[in-house]
């Protein structure tokens, strides 16, 4: 059974940083692409990153340069970097991934909070 | 970069057809996903590839796309289909996966 879930979400003032991870299990997660995508509180879905097999990297505009995706696969597990954290951050953050030759994102984790706050 | 426009809200009677529409320049020439989610859950991909049905997804749910639109079209709309609808796309000339801004479909 494939399976991600998340960890790492918490607290954090402006400016501070934080990791988050996603472990997968059932699957490899250097088989296919993989995504972070964020909602905030009310809010629609927002893409914010994504790493293909081949390891090449993409980032929302409003992440570039703040955010890094990477992937252990020793561990089989996602990460996503996230330094000089906006009040606009604030989120929860899912990892998704692509399964077999179906397109867009089939398994989804069950998301952890990122709350950036003084 | 790249815009999906969906409409905020779809209201449907019971057993009734529900379409959701996804607005994009040539969206027809991109591979179109859709998205279900319920209030504090993942979303759920319910059609993939314009009009392909992930398994365990009811014959219920359809897709479609050409020219400046996509749509979602819900058969025999349940309760249970109350849901947030979400569009994506891969845009390449920016390399970034895009998300339309949603659609509350209500079950009157």
């Amino acid at each position: 059974e494939v399976q991600l879930v998340e960890s790492g979400g918490g607290l954090v003032q402006p400016g501070g940083s934080l990791r988050l991870s996603c472990a997968a299990s059932g699957f490899t997660v250097s088989s296919n692409y993989m995504s972070w995508v964020r909602q905030a509180p009310g809010k629609g879905l927002e893409w914010v990153s994504v790493i293909y097999s081949g390891g090449s990297t993409y980032y929302a505009d409003s992440v570039k340069g703040r955010f890094t995706i990477s992937r252990d696969n020793s561990k089989n597990t996602l990460y996503l970097q996230m330094n000089s954290l906006r009040a606009e951050d604030t989120a929860v953050y899912y990892c998704a991934s692509k399964r077999g030759d179906w397109g867009g994102q089939y398994y989804w984790g069950q998301g952890t909070l990122v709350t950036v706050s003084s | 970069s790249y815009v999906l426009t969906q409409p905020p809200s779809v209201s449907v009677a019971p057993g009734k057809t529900a379409r959701i529409t996804c607005g994009g320049n040539n969206i027809g020439s991109k591979s179109v996903h859709w998205y279900q989610q319920k209030p504090g859950q993942a979303p759920v991909l319910v059609v993939y590839d314009d009009s392909d049905r992930p398994s365990g997804i009811p014959e219920r749910f359809s897709g479609s796309n050409s020219g400046n639109t996509a749509t979602l079209t819900i058969s025999r709309v349940e309760a249970g289909d109350e849901a947030d609808y979400y569009c994506q796309v891969w845009d390449s000339s920016s390399d970034h996966w895009v998300f339309g801004g949603g659609t509350k479909l209500t079950v009157l």
